[in-house]
C-alpha cells in the first residue's frame, strides 16, 4: 500500500524563523511528488517535483527531492505569519492523478 | 481561488441517514477526484470519475458512490451514515492529458454526522 509521512506534525516558530518540513514516501511506480498549503479548505498547490536533486523555488519557499533516499524537503526562510497553514506532500504514480496524501504538518508562526 | 464549487459548505445529519454532495468542475476539466479529510489528517482518496465512469477508486466501502453528469459535474453519495464519516469532503478537477500537478481543489464540504 502506498504509503507518505510527514514530519513534524505541528511546529511553533517566531516570525523570521526558516523551517524545513519533511516528507518520506513509498509509492509504487512513483511518478512525481507535490506540495501545497491549506490554510481553510481547499489545499493551494506549491511545487510539483519530478527529478532527483533539482531545487525548486518560488519567493521565500523551496523544495527538493531524493528519489533514492525518497523523500523531499519543504523550507520555508524569514517566516511570516502568513505562513502559518498545513502543509501537505502527496505523491502521484506513473499511472493516472491518484493522489496520496501525508497527514500534514500544521506551521503556526507568531509574530 | 479556482473555478471548483462545491456545496453544499457545511452539513449536518444523523446516524444512518443518506448525504448527497455537489462538485461543479472547473471549465474544461473532464475529471473529478473526491477525498475525505478527517480533522488532523490528510487527505484520503476516495475515488475519480472520467467521462461519467469510475476510474479508480480508494479503501471505501459501497456505502460511498458517486456519478459524474455530462458536464463534467459530480456527486459523492454516502449512505448509512456513520460518526466516523465527520470529515471535510474535498473535490478536485483536473483535465486528462494535463501534467499531474494540474488539480484543482474546491473549498470542500464540511460533514457533521451526529
Amino acid at each position: 500500500e502506498d504509503k507518505v509521512v510527514q514530519s513534524p506534525l505541528s511546529l511553533v516558530v517566531h516570525e523570521g524563523d526558516t523551517v524545513t518540513l519533511n516528507c518520506s514516501y513509498e509509492v509504487t511506480n512513483f511518478r512525481s511528488l507535490l506540495w501545497y498549503k491549506q490554510e481553510k479548505k481547499a489545499p493551494t498547490f506549491l511545487f510539483m517535483l519530478t527529478s532527483s536533486g533539482i531545487e525548486k523555488k518560488s519567493g521565500r519557499l523551496s523544495s527538493i527531492l531524493d528519489k533514492k533516499e525518497l523523500f523531499s524537503i519543504l523550507n520555508i526562510t524569514a517566516t511570516q505569519t502568513g505562513d502559518s497553514a498545513i502543509y501537505l506532500c502527496a505523491a502521484i504514480p506513473n499511472s493516472g492523478s491518484r493522489l496520496t496524501f501525508g497527514e500534514g504538518t500544521q506551521l503556526t508562526v507568531n509574530p | 481561488e479556482t473555478g471548483v464549487t462545491q456545496s453544499p459548505t457545511h452539513l449536518i445529519k444523523t446516524r444512518g441517514q443518506q448525504v448527497t454532495l455537489r462538485c461543479s468542475s472547473q471549465s474544461g476539466h473532464n475529471t473529478v477526484s473526491w477525498y475525505q479529510q478527517a480533522l488532523g489528517q490528510g487527505p484520503q482518496f476516495i475515488f475519480q470519475y472520467y467521462r461519467e465512469e469510475e476510474n479508480g477508486r480508494g479503501n471505501f466501502p459501497p456505502r460511498f458512490s458517486g456519478l459524474q453528469f455530462p458536464n463534467y459535474s459530480s456527486e459523492l453519495n454516502v449512505n448509512a451514515l456513520e460518526l466516523d464519516d465527520s470529515a471535510l469532503y474535498l473535490c478536485a478537477s483536473s483535465l486528462v492529458g494535463l501534467a499531474s500537478h494540474e488539480q484543482f481543489f474546491g473549498p470542500g464540504t464540511r460533514l457533521t454526522v451526529l
